[in-house]
């Protein structure tokens, strides 16, 4: 592994569903971060890590949850997944607490119907 | 409210220059960040300011006016790989960064 990957790459979800998306990185990095990008809006944070152990909320933290176990993984769960959550979901992890560049995962495009 | 405001796609040249405007009003401000974005993938980071004035990194320069709330992005000698998403982004007091919704910028020969 090299850098930041994430699991699926897509995915078509019926709604109501549970699903768990995966973030993973090698880079030893502190903090991580779960983004939504929606066409015509910025990346907007869902939820954050500045280390394992511990977590926050971001700008849209309704209806996703995550878990900081270690510092490589960082997994982010749709309890009960809603169309309004059809996006493409971008991990990424910076060094030094939350003051380094982030750096991101190649996305998870999920749709839910 | 926090906003970071930026043009919503910009069309040039092969060969020529573009300058990308980014304006922003924010809670506090810890730096400045452009990224790049191709299509279905995943923005990779660019330039960072701090301070004012001019970062320049190859073909791609960055300044930042704190006091106007103004950066941008300049890219010259374009190149058809440079059509690409760019993205500018905000570090807030709480450390956290705002984006912009991105600029795409469409290079023709």
């Amino acid at each position: 592994i090299a850098g930041i990957t994430q699991a699926p790459t897509s995915q078509i979800l019926a709604a109501g569903r549970r699903m768990t998306l995966r973030c993973t990185q090698d880079m030893r990095h502190n903090a991580m971060y779960w983004y939504r990008q929606d066409l015509g809006l910025g990346l907007r944070l869902i939820h954050y890590s500045n280390t394992a152990g511990t977590t926050g909320k971001g700008e849209v933290p309704d209806g996703y949850s995550v878990s900081r176990a270690n510092t490589d993984d960082f997994p982010l769960t749709l309890a009960s997944a809603v169309p309004s959550q059809t996006s493409v979901y971008f991990c990424a992890s910076s060094g030094e607490g939350s003051t380094d560049t982030q750096y991101f995962g190649p996305g998870t495009r999920l749709t839910v119907l | 409210g926090q906003n970071i405001d930026q043009p919503t796609e910009m069309t040039a040249t092969e060969g020529a220059i573009v300058q990308i405007n980014c304006t922003y009003q924010t809670s506090g401000f810890n730096g400045l960040f452009w990224y790049q974005q191709h299509a279905g993938e995943a923005p990779t980071f660019l330039s960072y300011n701090v301070l004012d004035g001019l970062e320049e990194k190859g073909r791609f320069s960055s300044f930042l006016s704190r006091s106007k709330g103004y950066s941008y992005l300049l890219l010259k000698e374009l190149q058809m790989k440079d059509s690409a998403s760019y993205l500018c982004a905000v570090r807030d007091s709480n450390y956290q960064l705002i984006w912009g919704a991105g600029t795409k910028l469409i290079i023709k020969p």
